[in-house]
């Protein structure tokens, strides 16, 4: 089946710095989705990507649908605390189902 | 506009035991799937209901069955409880109209089998 593997695992940053994650794939997408959950929720919509090579912004979010449409990234600008969470990576099958598949998930944590 | 909602938030049921889990999708929404995410994985999807009828699955064992109502919300059923069963289980809806991709959660179900 595909596999979605996101990079770094987890990260330790200062509030106000940008931070950059990113998510590949063994198989294409068409459509790319960067969710995030919070503990004890479940996982928020963030930005859907739906053309390779587009690049989408949400506030200090911004994600970017790979050209090879095997990967995806994600940056978030001016890191605040309530930033932290894990950041997931998500694609629907490409058989016209809406089976998604989710990556491994980035765990980003915010010092103060 | 309420969100997806799911029942309980917390379960505890001990091996061989069977749990329903209930969700109602967002309000236009009309296609519900079911995800287990054991912790510090991702949700792994177990399928998905669309119009009543199961429409896609994952890679999960029969002991896994659900149901969708006519007004459009879903339950999950699971027989037989195993301990790796203990899981977070979340329940997404979206919109077939509108390619479906977008799929917004539900906060969880956190099931324990003891």
């Amino acid at each position: 089946g595909q596999q979605l593997n996101q990079s770094p695992q987890s990260m330790f940053i200062q509030e106000g710095e940008d931070v950059s994650m990113n998510c590949t794939s063994s198989s294409i997408f068409n459509t790319w989705l960067w969710y995030k959950q919070e503990p004890g929720e479940g996982p928020v919509l963030l930005i859907a990507l739906y053309k390779a090579g587009e690049l989408t912004s949400n506030g200090r979010l911004t994600a970017q649908f790979g050209i090879t449409r095997k990967d995806s990234f994600l940056n978030i600008s001016a890191s605040i605390p309530s930033d932290v969470g894990i950041y997931f990576c998500a694609g629907p099958d490409m058989g016209g189902y809406q089976k998604v598949t989710f990556g491994t998930g980035t765990k980003l944590q915010v010092i103060p | 506009d309420a969100g997806v909602t799911q029942s309980p938030t917390h379960l505890i049921k001990t091996r061989g035991q069977q749990v329903t889990l209930r969700c109602s999708p967002k309000s236009g929404h009309d296609t519900v799937s079911w995800y287990q995410q054991a912790l510090g994985q991702g949700p792994q999807f177990i399928f998905q209901y669309y119009e009543e009828e199961e429409r896609q699955r994952g890679n999960f064992p029969d002991r896994f069955s659900g149901h969708q109502y006519p007004n459009y919300s879903s339950e999950l059923n699971v027989n037989a409880l195993l301990l790796g069963d203990s899981a977070l289980y979340l329940c997404a809806s979206s919109r077939i109209r509108t390619g479906g991709n977008e799929q917004f959660f539900g906060p969880g179900t956190r099931l324990t089998v003891l």
